[in-house]
């Protein structure tokens, strides 16, 4: 089982659209979890960072974890073309012990929003 | 706004040849990565770096590959004998703290021919 799943899309939505971006996760470890975004031939830049299991919001962006379910979604309102990029989910374990802060990441979701 | 920088921006090589690819991270940041992704797969972590030291790295992370912090500015990942299965894109990134965000370079497309 792979560790962190994604949907790799891609996913085509008018403008204006909600858009739901989601993975799954195989290892209890990960309690860090984050939402990239990476436009072509870019490097990835992080959108969001969460610990808890809950919901946190930044501006059009909102972040859901469910850790007893290993879910985690990235909900984007009122999109616009701009959106348009792959979204990268990653987690990260428990930072000291064994871990010093390795990245796990998703396969991406191609997200285009058209006008 | 402060960001992680590479260069090359992309390198073309020999099989067989060797590479380094630059970064020079953000200036306060202590803790240093080196990722991959292979065009149309995932982002792969290859390497941690801390104190001068490699603190975690995968099973890609082999022998061939090695990384250095020269001086206080860049931090190199060098890839000895090149093999075609190493054209990705490498990506640098630093968090200030362990726990911290990961910010990412725009990457260094490396081609193996």
């Amino acid at each position: 089982q792979k560790e962190v799943e994604q949907d790799p899309g891609p996913l085509s939505v008018p403008e204006g659209a909600i858009v739901s971006l989601n993975c799954t996760y195989s290892n209890s470890a990960f309690q860090y979890f984050m939402w990239y975004r990476q436009y072509s031939r870019k490097g990835p830049e992080l959108l969001m960072y969460t610990y808890s299991s809950g919901n946190k919001e930044d501006g059009r962006f909102t972040a859901q974890v469910d850790k007893s379910s290993k879910y985690i979604s990235l909900f984007i309102r009122d999109s616009q073309p701009s959106d348009s990029a792959t979204y990268l989910c990653a987690t990260k374990a428990n930072a000291g012990g064994t871990s010093y802060g390795k990245l796990t990441f998703g396969q991406g979701t191609i997200l285009t929003v058209h006008p | 706004e402060p960001e992680v920088t590479q260069t090359p921006s992309h390198q073309v090589t020999q099989m067989g040849q060797e590479v380094i690819l630059r970064c020079v991270p953000i200036s306060n940041h202590l803790y240093f990565y080196w990722y991959r992704q292979i065009l149309g797969q995932k982002v792969e972590f290859l390497v941690s770096f801390y104190n001068n030291e490699i603190s975690e790295k995968s099973e890609i992370f082999d022998d061939q590959f090695s990384v250095e912090r020269p001086d206080g500015s860049n931090f190199t990942l060098k890839i000895r004998s090149t093999k075609l299965e190493d054209s990705a894109m490498y990506f640098c990134a630093s968090s200030r703290g362990l726990g911290e965000t990961q910010y990412f370079g725009p990457g260094t497309r490396l081609l193996v021919l």
